[in-house]
Order: C-alpha cells, then structure tokens, then sequence
C-alpha cells in the first residue's frame, strides 16, 4: 500500500463548480498536510498547510483534514479555467524534515 | 532573481556525458533538496543538505552526486546515466530542515537521457 493515495485524475468539472480533491494516506504518524499547485512545465507552488486537523480557509479554496480517516481534502469554489492545473498533496510527521507527495490530480474546468 | 532559480531548464545528455544541474535560491534558507519527478508517480526525496552538509541519501545511485558549496548553491552532478533517469529534476529550499518548514521548488530541469 502506498503510503498516499491521490487519484490522478483528470478530474473535469464546469466553470463555478465546487471542486473536491483528496488524498488518502495510511501513516498515523502524519500531521503537516500541504496543497501544491503544478503548472505544466514548473515546479510546485504552496497553495495551502494545515496542521494536525480540522479545516482552513483561504479564498476560494478550503483544506479540510479528517485525521481519523486519514484524508485530507481540498475545496475549491466558484471554480475557473485558470484553476486548471496538477494540484499535489504531501504530508510528514514530526521529527522528520521528509515530504510524501501524493502522485498529483489534474484539473480542468471548462469554461 | 527571487526565489528558486535551477538552470538549465532543459538538457538532453547521451549515457556517456557528464552534465551538471545547478539550483541557487535567494531566500536565505538553510537547507536544500533535491527531488526526481517522473510521469504518474509522486515526487521522489534524493538529496537533502543543511547548512551545507548532507543529511540525507535517499538510495539514490552513485551516478548522481550532489554537491552543495555554500547555502545558496545546490548542485546535481550526472554521468553514466540510464534512459529511465529521464524526468523532471526539481530543486526546493527551506528556511531550516524541518516538518513544518516550507518547501519552495524551483521551476525544475527537464532530463532527457537518450
């Protein structure tokens, strides 16, 4: 079992959906919980980090962590064109500098 | 420049050659990474420096040496490549080495071994 799961989509949706991206993962031990961004060609940009659980919000978008489920999730609302893109999920435990990403869902919301 | 910088943005090496990936970040971190990403799979840890020292070796192979001359520098030295090394190499630095540091990536070099 991979120690996270992301499902790599492409996830297609209309302009001014509610967009829901989500990680699955299995290591207990998991607490920092991260949202990249990936345009094609470039590297990571940090779009969002929770700690342990519970949600944050910024903007449109919403990182929601259910650590009893072990899933991690990220909202987006009111979704545009521009928001497509590869959006990567990557968490770590205490003690340990190491990121585990997930493999990376791709968007595309259609005007 | 801001940020993370990493040049060349694109390489094409035959197995034989040698080349050398270089990654400067202008945010006055202290640790550095360095990061393979392939098609459909996650990002893979490679190398970790903090304050100039290695503190990790994620089971890379010997034919991809890093070298990190001072904090703002990075380097990924390659030779003997194979074809399946062929990916996205993406550098990243942190304020310090740590869970809750921010990782900031640059745009990466895409490897094309032939």
């Amino acid at each position: 079992q991979k120690e996270v799961e992301q499902d790599p989509g492409p996830l297609s949706v209309p302009e001014g959906a509610i967009v829901s991206l989500n990680c699955t993962y299995s290591n207990s031990a998991f607490q920092y919980f991260m949202w990249y961004r990936q345009y094609s060609r470039k590297g990571p940009e940090l779009l969002m980090y929770t700690y342990s659980s519970g949600n944050k919000e910024d903007g449109r978008f919403t990182a929601q962590v259910d650590k009893s489920s072990k899933y991690i999730s990220l909202f987006i609302r009111d979704s545009q064109p521009s928001d497509s893109v590869t959006y990567l999920c990557a968490m770590s435990g205490p003690g340990t500098y190491k990121y585990i990403f997930g493999t990376g869902t791709r968007l595309k919301v259609l005007a | 420049e801001t940020g993370v910088t990493q040049t060349p943005r694109h390489l094409v090496m035959g197995m034989t050659n040698k080349k050398s990936l270089k990654c400067e970040q202008h945010l006055g971190h202290n640790a550095m990474y360095w990061y393979k990403q392939s098609a459909k799979k996650p990002l893979e840890l490679m190398f970790v420096y903090s304050l100039e020292e290695r503190v990790e070796n994620n089971s890379v192979p010997s034919r991809f040496s890093p070298e990190c001359p001072n904090s703002s520098h990075l380097f990924l030295h390659l030779h003997t490549l194979q074809p399946e090394d062929s990916a996205l190499y993406l550098c990243a630095s942190s304020q310090e080495e740590g869970a809750l540091e921010t990782q900031y990536f640059g745009p990466g070099t895409r490897l094309l071994v032939l």
